[in-house]
């Protein structure tokens, strides 16, 4: 069965530092991952999404994520944190279960908040 | 271009009312889906539409039911509200076409029952 794991619930950075948000996915066969954000009384958006062309993939407002299927991770990392940045953020898993109706597995989400 | 469009954006009930939530896209997707969201709880499926006229079972689709007339209406209905109910709800649609296709989100309708 495919899972997500978003380590840290909660994530506080200052303003101009590095952002990483974690997500670990199981799945036994090659996945599509995306990672979304979703602003305060907003609907989710979808930041980027990795489709095996390429192991790095580059998102919008200058986010970005590296899959690494040694380490079956899709980090999400922002070299410096905007204070628009303050968001929830969702990792998902599809993968390739014949059936499976292009449902998503989600993440529980991660919380970041930029500190000034 | 609209996208996802959700109504109500906000509504309360009472215990025991029924309601029915709409979403509209108008993207031509296929493919649609509800959701709830809780906190602490991630997004949780309710039930989902793989085209016109067939619905399906999520996650947690007991107290719901859907229909789907129409190809760009997903329409969610509560048939007696109960405050396990009080979330928010979001839309989702996509495309039919590759796996790598996202889900495209409404705003999301928050409900309250009293």
């Amino acid at each position: 069965a495919q899972s997500v794991t978003q380590l840290g619930s909660h994530v506080s950075v200052s303003e101009g530092a590095l952002v990483l948000l974690r997500c670990n996915y199981s799945s036994s066969v090659p996945p599509y991952l995306f990672w979304y954000v979703q602003y305060p009384n907003q609907g989710l958006q979808l930041l980027l999404k990795y489709t095996s062309a390429a192991t790095l993939v580059k998102g919008i407002n200058g986010f970005e994520a590296e899959f690494k299927k040694s380490e079956t991770s899709f980090h999400l990392t922002k070299p410096s944190a905007h204070m628009s940045d303050a968001a929830e953020y969702f990792c998902a898993v599809r993968g390739f279960r014949a059936g499976n109706n292009r449902k998503l597995i989600w993440g529980l989400g991660t919380s970041l908040a930029v500190n000034p | 271009n609209a996208g996802v469009t959700q109504t109500p954006k906000f509504r309360v009930l009472k215990t025991g009312q029924s309601m029915t939530l709409l979403c509209a896209q108008d993207m031509n997707h296929e493919y649609m889906y509800w959701y709830r969201q809780d906190p602490g709880m991630g997004l949780r499926l309710i039930h989902y539409s793989v085209g016109e006229g067939t619905t399906a079972k999520g996650e947690v689709p007991d107290g719901y039911n859907v229909s789907r007339l129409k190809k760009q209406n997903f329409l969610l209905g509560l048939e007696s509200a109960a405050p396990s109910q009080t979330s928010v709800y979001f839309c989702a649609s996509s495309y039919a076409g590759a796996s790598n296709q996202p889900q495209h989100f409404g705003d999301g309708t928050r409900l309250s029952i009293l």
